[in-house]
C-alpha cells in the first residue's frame, strides 16, 4: 500500500532546530518528489516546495529560504525536512505529500498525503 | 509571488448543486497552471479531489467535477450530501515550477 508516514508531533523552544521526516512505503521512493505543505493553526495549507528524491534538488516557495531545508535518506525512504532557528509563528501542522508526475514543469500530483506532524514552537 | 483567490465560504443545500471558483491574481486560470483540488475535513489531512483541471482520484465521488469557467478553475458538486462538509483547497502551479494554494473555502452543507 502506497503511504507517507511522518513522524510524532513536537515540542520545541524558540531558537532550536526541529527535524521531522516523512517515510515512504509501496512505491519507489526515487521515482516521484516529495511536497511540503504548512497548516497554521486555524488557517489555510501553504505550499512550501519540494525535493527531487532522485536528485535532491530543491524548490523553495517565497518565504520558505533560509531556515527551511528539505533533504532526503533515499536509503531509508525517507524525505526530511528541517527548520533552524524556530520561531513562534512556525507553529503549525507540516504534511509531506508524493508530487506524483514531473513537478517540474508542471503537472504534480499530490497523492498519498503524510497524516501530518504538529510542531509547537513555545517556551 | 501570485496571490490564488477562493470565496471564503459558501452554503449548499443537500442535493443542490455548487460551484466553488480559484482565481489568480497574473490573469486568467488555465490548463497550463494545473489547477487542483483538495478536500479537508477538521482534524484530517487534505486529500486530492481532482489534478490537472478535471482528472478525478480514484476514490473521488462521482458528484464531484472539475474545470474552467470563463478565467477561473472551477470544483462543481453536483447533489451535495452531509458528509462533502468540509474546507476546499485549490492548488496552482506557476511556470518557475513553485505552487500556491487559495486561502480555501468552508463548504457548509445546509
Amino acid at each position: 500500500q502506497v503511504q507517507l508516514v511522518q513522524s510524532g508531533s513536537e515540542l520545541k523552544n524558540p531558537g532550536a532546530s526541529v527535524k521531522v521526516s516523512c517515510k515512504a512505503y509501496g512505491y519507489d521512493f526515487t521515482s516521484t518528489a516529495i511536497n511540503w505543505v504548512r497548516q497554521a493553526p486555524g488557517q489555510g495549507l501553504e505550499w512550501m516546495g519540494w525535493i527531487n528524491t532522485n536528485t535532491g534538488k530543491t524548490t523553495y516557495a517565497q518565504g520558505f529560504t533560509g531556515r527551511f531545508v528539505f533533504s532526503v535518506g533515499t536509503s531509508v525512504s525517507t524525505a526530511y525536512l528541517q527548520i533552524n532557528g524556530l520561531k513562534a509563528e512556525d507553529t503549525a501542522v507540516y504534511y509531506c505529500a508524493r508530487g506524483f508526475g514531473s513537478c517540474s514543469d508542471g503537472t504534480c500530483r499530490f497523492d498519498p498525503w503524510g497524516q501530518g506532524t504538529p510542531v509547537t514552537v513555545s517556551s | 509571488q501570485a496571490v490564488v483567490t477562493q470565496e471564503p465560504s459558501l452554503t449548499v443545500s443537500p442535493g443542490g448543486t455548487v460551484t466553488l471558483t480559484c482565481g489568480s491574481s497574473t490573469g486568467a486560470v488555465t490548463s497550463g497552471h494545473y489547477p487542483s483540488w483538495f478536500q479537508q475535513k477538521p482534524g484530517q489531512a487534505p486529500t486530492t479531489l481532482i489534478y490537472d483541471t478535471r482528472n478525478k482520484q480514484s476514490w473521488t465521488p462521482a458528484r464531484f467535477s472539475g474545470s474552467l469557467l470563463g478565467a477561473k478553475a472551477a470544483l462543481t458538486l453536483s447533489g451535495a450530501q452531509p458528509e462533502d462538509e468540509a474546507d476546499y483547497y485549490c492548488l496552482l502551479s506557476y511556470n518557475n515550477a513553485r505552487r500556491v494554494f487559495g486561502g480555501g473555502t468552508k463548504l457548509t452543507v445546509l
